[in-house]
């Protein structure tokens, strides 16, 4: 049961547009998600966040946006740079007694050409 | 380095051996978090631990593993009689309190089953 789906395993963006990188949820549970990026051999890094709450959150280049009614969000980066290039992970809490664990999607490798 | 520190950062076991995986939090963290993620997926909660408690244990395999987090020391990941499907890379998180985010991770130990 994949309750956090990144449906695109890939996207190649070129330097300086807009990447925009999917997820979407099926636990109405979840109330917090989060956007972690991942180099090879590396552990995930934190990019950015949002709550339930809120439908936007902004972060220099990193925009979150969610839609809650249609349990979607999206991450945008403008502009792209090279130095972007990796795994991008969506992830999810839920709440109550959820502990805190969180609900990882498949990953989306984004490359950006130079 | 006051991040998240994983060790060995390479294991390679034979089949039927023991593994035993360490994390040790960043500083002033007392919640830790055990992930797996399997080739071409996305992490998957295993478990989380306070000091001297596991709190849910919810995405653990029902034999071999166990996981400790004592008083003193690092949290450990243990899995007895390897097989080769254990063969992943297994992240620890970190954060200050039940439910805070992000979790900080740490660059994982890669377990290669011969």
């Amino acid at each position: 049961d994949q309750q956090v789906k990144q449906n695109s395993p890939s996207l190649s963006v070129q330097e300086g547009r807009i990447s925009i990188l999917n997820c979407d949820y099926t636990n109405s549970m979840f109330d917090y998600f989060l956007w972690y990026k991942k180099y090879p051999a590396e552990g995930p890094t934190f990019l950015i966040s949002i709550s339930s709450i809120k439908d936007k959150n902004e972060d220099g280049r990193f925009t979150v946006f969610l839609n809650k009614s249609a349990k979607h969000l999206s991450l945008h980066i403008v502009p792209s740079q090279p130095g972007d290039s990796a795994v991008y992970f969506c992830a999810a809490k839920g709440g109550g007694t959820s502990y805190g664990k969180l609900t990882f999607g498949q990953g989306t490798i984004l490359t950006v050409h130079p | 380095n006051a991040g998240v520190m994983q060790n060995p950062r390479h294991l390679v076991r034979r089949r039927g051996q023991e593994a035993r995986l360490r994390c040790s939090p960043m500083k002033g963290h007392s919640h830790v978090y055990w992930y797996r993620q399997l080739p071409e997926e996305g992490l998957k909660f295993m478990v989380y631990l306070q000091k001297e408690n596991i709190i849910d244990e919810s995405g653990m395999p029902k034999e071999r593993f166990s996981a400790e987090f004592p008083k003193e020391g690092p949290s450990i990941l243990r899995i007895q009689q390897v097989v080769r499907g254990d063969s992943a890379a297994y992240f620890c998180a970190s954060s200050p309190s039940q439910g805070a985010q992000p979790q900080h991770f740490g660059d994982g130990t890669r377990l290669s089953i011969l």
